[in-house]
């Protein structure tokens, strides 16, 4: 079973500071997603990374994928309120459809 | 972007009864569904992958005889919770498989088993 982890788990900050969320695998993926999810709504898609070396930038957010296709990374800059809820990555492998979801980050941000 | 709906959104049941829950794609075909499981505070884990016209798959440690699972049209996927105990309450989530293995995900179903 290829397992996805994140970290931090947890992370509590305050509006403008910036993080990053890293996600780690020893196996290769094909290419990964980063979703974010609220309390009691489905994940949303944010940003889907193929090629190793990737950055990818939305706005405030910066996506990286590993060169050797086995991590990445979500930088946030100038964190606000709207940014609280779970992030999670997801990897497809080899040919497969299926996606496997990383143990997630739980952010805040206060004002 | 594709659109998924969740039916009922939420649900409590009394233990030993079953629960069905529907999920459609509403602007798209889906070939391809995927049932996950998100308990508070953790990642989502699947549960199993249901093709149109076909039986699921289920993943390893999923009871099949117990979430059982029914893709009858290119937009619909149902899961039936049977005999359904406390343990059972959780988040679910069906997600869509679009284009280029593109999933959109449903708003999830909260139940809860008394």
């Amino acid at each position: 079973t290829q397992l996805l982890e994140q970290s931090p788990q947890f992370l509590s900050i305050q509006e403008g500071e910036n993080l990053t969320v890293y996600c780690n695998s020893s196996s290769v993926f094909s290419s990964l997603q980063w979703y974010r999810q609220e309390p009691g709504e489905g994940p949303v898609l944010l940003v889907t990374v193929v090629t190793g070396g990737e950055v990818k930038k939305l706005k405030r957010l910066t996506f990286q994928f590993g060169d050797a296709r086995k991590d990445s990374s979500l930088h946030i800059t100038a964190a606000q309120p709207g940014d609280t809820g779970l992030y999670l990555c997801a990897g497809f492998t080899g040919g497969g459809n299926k996606l496997t979801f990383g143990t997630g980050t739980q952010l805040k941000v206060e004002l | 972007g594709a659109v998924v709906s969740q039916h009922p959104s939420w649900v409590i049941c009394k233990s030993g009864t079953s629960v069905k829950i529907e999920c459609r794609s509403l602007d798209f075909q889906a070939t391809t569904m995927f049932w996950y499981r998100q308990f508070p505070k953790q990642s989502l884990m699947l549960m199993a992958t249901s093709n149109e016209g076909s039986k699921a798959t289920y993943e390893q440690g999923v009871e099949k005889d117990k979430f059982l699972i029914n893709h009858a049209s290119l937009t619909l996927s149902t899961l039936t919770v049977t005999s359904a105990h406390p343990e059972d309450s959780s988040f679910y989530i069906c997600s869509g498989q679009a284009q280029y293995y593109e999933q959109y995900f449903g708003p999830g179903t909260r139940l809860t088993v008394t």
